[in-house]
């Protein structure tokens, strides 16, 4: 079946540091891949999402590029403020008439001053 | 943001009373899911709906029930609450022919003494 696997964390970082949170999946067909964060106390938003392969979903300046050949869509941000501190999660949805979501166990992302 | 809210907000409840928790929705989506979200496991479904009185299991189905009467609303019903159901449960939405995005409603914190 579908399963999604990212970096557990935590993850710390300083101020304007590059952030890197690895996922990779595994999946029959074409799934669409998403990012989704959660900040304390609230349920999960939207971050980014890639419907197709070589897609980059992008927002917030936040990116991930959907790679097929590495089955791994990443997420990137140039330069992290404090205000990122929140829970990462990516997850796939295989498609299917259910349009079921599978997410990964989920990446705590610490940003310092 | 999507019309989603979640009711009570938080719960606290005795081993094996019956609990229901509500979820509403004003857009309209056909499909309907429920979630639990405990540490080290992520979000894990419960079980789902793709229309009125159309419901299916999930990954960790036991001991849950659902119905859906109204389009708007999907209600899961705990029937003899456990400890082991203490958790956070979120009721997410997605509409049906796009790319399998779902949004979030804000949760609904529950603790079974």
């Amino acid at each position: 079946g579908d399963s999604v696997t990212q970096m557990e964390g935590p993850v710390t970082l300083s101020e304007e540091a590059f952030l890197t949170i690895n996922c990779t999946y595994t999946a029959t067909g074409y799934p669409s891949l998403f990012w989704y964060v959660q900040y304390p106390g609230e349920g999960l938003q939207l971050l980014l999402k890639a419907t197709k392969a070589d897609d980059k979903g992008s927002n917030k300046g936040f990116e991930a590029t959907y790679r097929k050949e590495t089955t791994s869509f990443h997420l990137e941000k140039g330069s992290v403020q404090v205000s990122d501190s929140a829970v990462y999660f990516c997850a796939l949805s295989g498609g299917g008439s259910n349009y079921k979501l599978t997410f990964g166990k989920g990446t705590l992302l610490t940003v310092n001053p | 943001d999507a019309g989603i809210t979640q009711s009570p907000r938080h719960k606290v409840t005795e081993t094996g009373t019956p609990v229901t928790l509500r979820c509403h929705q004003t857009e309209n989506h056909r499909y309907m899911y429920w979630y639990r979200q405990d540490p080290g496991h992520g979000l894990r479904l419960i079980h789902y709906s793709y229309g009125v009185k159309d419901t299916d299991k999930g990954e960790v189905s036991d001991g849950y029930s659902v119905s859906r009467s109204k389009t708007e609303d999907f209600l899961l019903t705990l029937e003899s609450a456990t400890s082991s159901q203490t958790s956070v449960y979120f009721c997410a939405i997605s509409e049906a022919g796009a790319d399998g995005t779902q949004y979030f409603g804000p949760g609904t914190r529950l603790l079974v003494l």
